[in-house]
């Protein structure tokens, strides 16, 4: 089994519609984290969990919203999308957020197009 | 703010040659700094990292240099084979806990 898991690979929505993403870890991992992949740019963070934890919020709008549950898994729900919100979204994982010697493992992403 | 270049954005070799990817980054205060590939569709697989206090690191054809003072980092792979074929990704560890990266060398190998 693949050391993080996204679902599902693939989303259609639109603007006005109310869908989650799911993102989970069997690696035993404290930290997970949110990353926004578009077209023609570098992967750019959205969150960080610590612990169940946010740690970090990277100026996202509000129509993303986190949550973390438990250490293995990992939620992004979304609502009210705008077309440039279309992009590949990553999970991924690390042992901890500390650390400078911890490579984070990410998952295959949720391809998000909104109509 | 950290900035990290790749060069080139893109590059086709035929299968065999040796070849260098390049990685650049505006702040040298980095933890350290990761080698990643990306398939078409997928996500990102880590190759290799680099700790700050380190020079290189090696993974069977691949090599990747490290020299934070200029703020320069190569991904070197030795004798290319098609199933190379990728998006190769630099990425930087500063103080905080995002990784910075870099928009990709798409890497083409020619059988």
């Amino acid at each position: 089994e693949t050391g993080v898991t996204q679902t599902p690979r693939h989303l259609v929505m639109g603007m006005t519609n109310k869908k989650s993403l799911k993102c989970e870890q069997h690696l035993g991992h404290n930290a997970m984290y949110w990353y926004k992949q578009s077209a023609k740019k570098p992967l750019e963070l959205m969150f960080v969990y610590s612990l169940e934890e946010r740690v970090e919020n990277n100026s996202v709008p509000s129509r993303f919203s986190p949550e973390c549950p438990n250490s293995s898994h990992l939620f992004l729900h979304l609502h009210t999308l705008q077309p440039e919100d279309s992009a590949l979204y990553l999970c991924a994982s690390s042992q901890d957020i500390r650390g400078g010697n911890q490579p984070q493992h990410f998952g295959d992403g949720t391809r998000l197009s909104i109509l | 703010k950290q900035e990290v270049t790749q060069i080139p954005a893109a590059l086709s070799v035929p299968e065999g040659e040796n070849l260098v990817l390049n990685c650049s980054f505006t702040d040298s205060a980095i933890y350290n700094l990761q080698w990643f590939r990306q398939d078409p569709g997928k996500g990102l697989t880590s190759l290799l990292l680099i700790q700050s206090s380190q020079r290189e690191q090696t993974s069977g054809r691949l090599n990747a240099s490290l020299d934070k003072s200029s703020g320069r980092s190569t991904l070197y792979i030795a004798a290319s084979q098609p199933g190379d074929s990728a998006t190769y990704l630099c990425a930087v560890r500063g103080a905080g806990t995002a990784l910075i990266f870099g928009k990709g060398t798409t890497l083409s190998v020619s059988s």
